[in-house]
């Protein structure tokens, strides 16, 4: 079975806090992509980045920072220096690749940004 | 970058009514076409997958008499939710693959947010 878990539902921080959103994934496939798209109020999803099963680097860009670790199938996301712009709700996300680019959504978990 | 667009962006139709929503891929061609539904603070549920020419592949759960997928081009892809109901209110994201490379690149649109009244 394949399926991504968020297992925080909400999580609110005061800017300029740290914050990390975690996932965990589950698939049988050894070739798969996670993703994380943050869902702003408008509803329309932002990418925020790709990662297939071969490439375990941890990853920056600018202010966001990803944990990829296959032994706890783990594929998490920090933010540094939070602001209120970063308020959104964030989706983990898996594409097996047997499946011919379907994607498979976490619940989503809610970041609140308070000034 | 890929742009995928949906029209129309909102609608309000009665229950009983038919409506249907556009996903065009505005300058490239896609493969493959997906629809989800995403309900008020859940996450985006995938309903069908349809490749230009054939038939959509619904997800178990998913009436495919009631979601009609339609799509005729590599540019667009329609679903038509036939006589709506109050329950079938929700946002309904489509994206559209392409290949490029080993990956199948997959983008999505703006979403279609419905009201059944």
């Amino acid at each position: 079975a394949q399926k991504v878990t968020q297992a925080q539902t909400e999580i609110s921080v005061v800017e300029k806090e740290d914050v990390t959103l975690d996932c965990v994934y589950e698939t049988r496939d050894t070739t798969y992509y996670l993703f994380w798209y943050k869902q702003p109020p408008s509803g329309e999803l932002v990418f925020l980045i790709r990662r297939n099963s071969f490439d375990e680097q941890n990853e920056i860009s600018g202010r966001y920072s990803w944990n990829f670790q296959k032994s706890t199938s783990s594929f998490n996301f920090t933010i540094t220096a939070s602001q209120v712009v970063d308020s959104a709700v964030y989706f983990c996300a898996l594409s097996p690749y047997s499946s011919a680019s379907k994607i498979i959504f976490g619940s989503g978990t809610r970041l609140s940004i308070r000034p | 970058g890929a742009v995928v667009s949906q029209h129309p962006s909102w609608v309000i139709c009665k229950s009983g009514t038919s409506v249907k929503i556009e996903c065009r891929s505005l300058d490239f061609q896609a493969t493959t076409m997906f629809w989800y539904r995403q309900f008020p603070k859940q996450s985006l549920m995938l309903m069908a997958t349809s490749n230009e020419g054939s038939k959509a592949t619904y997800e178990q759960g998913v009436e495919k008499d009631k979601f009609l997928i339609n799509h005729a081009s590599l540019t667009l892809s329609t679903l038509t939710v036939t006589s709506a109901h109050p329950e079938d209110s929700s946002f309904y994201i489509c994206s559209a693959s392409a290949r490029e490379g080993d990956l199948n690149e997959q983008y999505f649109g703006p979403g279609t947010r419905l009201t059944v009244t």
